[in-house]
């Protein structure tokens, strides 16, 4: 089976904080993703990969940067942590195929 | 570009009960289509999916989703369901173009009730 591990479950960091999200894959996947899961929005994608350092920005990446120095590592970054990035952050990777597998998710909670 | 609806944010069902929940969505392009979905406090997972082929597609635990192109829906069904399917389902599209960027619904949580 894939597996998707994300270094936490739970995070509580002060505004004006960087961040650090890690996710590591298992499977040798050329893709990864972060997405940003809030209520009544679904999931919307900040950035993905389908490289070794490869990134390309997704629909919300104001404040995020991401980085992938080795093909199973894509790690988020929020430069400067505000309170509006508090939210559950989802970590994807797929192989050359359209379909992902997930981590079980970051629930990141600034203050 | 794409784009996903789901036409219910909220489905409460009595269990054995037969459910639908429903996915419109809009695309230029062909697309692939997927149902993930999420129990509580978890990652998602994926339910089923359609690549090309039959349009009616089967996945896990009995769910299956049908794929109308000229209504441009990917509707997921299942015609009975459980106390353990109380979660929060996801429609998604991916445009075949390459990239395999996916595009998700807004969920809809479906709430089996006994």
């Amino acid at each position: 089976d894939v597996k998707v591990t994300q270094s936490s479950r739970y995070l509580v960091k002060r505004t004006g904080e960087k961040v650090f999200l890690e996710c590591v894959q298992d499977m040798d996947h050329e893709n990864m993703f972060w997405y940003r899961q809030d209520p009544g929005l679904g999931l919307r994608l900040i950035y993905f990969s389908y490289d070794v350092k490869m990134k390309e920005k997704g629909d919300i990446p104001e404040g995020y940067s991401v980085s992938r120095e080795k093909k199973e590592r894509f790690s988020l970054i929020l430069e400067s942590a505000s309170t509006n990035q508090t939210s559950m952050y989802l970590c994807a990777s797929s192989l050359n195929r359209p379909e992902a597998f997930f981590g079980q998710g970051t629930r990141l909670t600034v203050v | 570009a794409q784009s996903v609806t789901q036409l219910d944010s909220q489905v409460p069902v009595f269990e054995e009960a037969p459910v639908e929940l429903r996915c419109n969505y809009s695309s230029s392009v062909s697309v692939y289509l997927f149902w993930y979905v999420q129990y509580p406090n978890q990652g998602l997972q994926l339910l089923l999916k359609y690549l090309s082929g039959s349009t009616l597609v089967k996945g896990i635990n009995g769910f299956e989703a049908e794929f109308n192109k000229s209504q441009t829906s990917f509707h997921l069904r299942k015609p009975s369901v459980h106390i353990s399917d109380t979660a929060e389902y996801f429609c998604a599209v991916t445009g075949n173009t390459g990239g395999f960027k996916t595009i998700f619904g807004a969920g809809t949580r479906l709430f089996v009730k006994a």
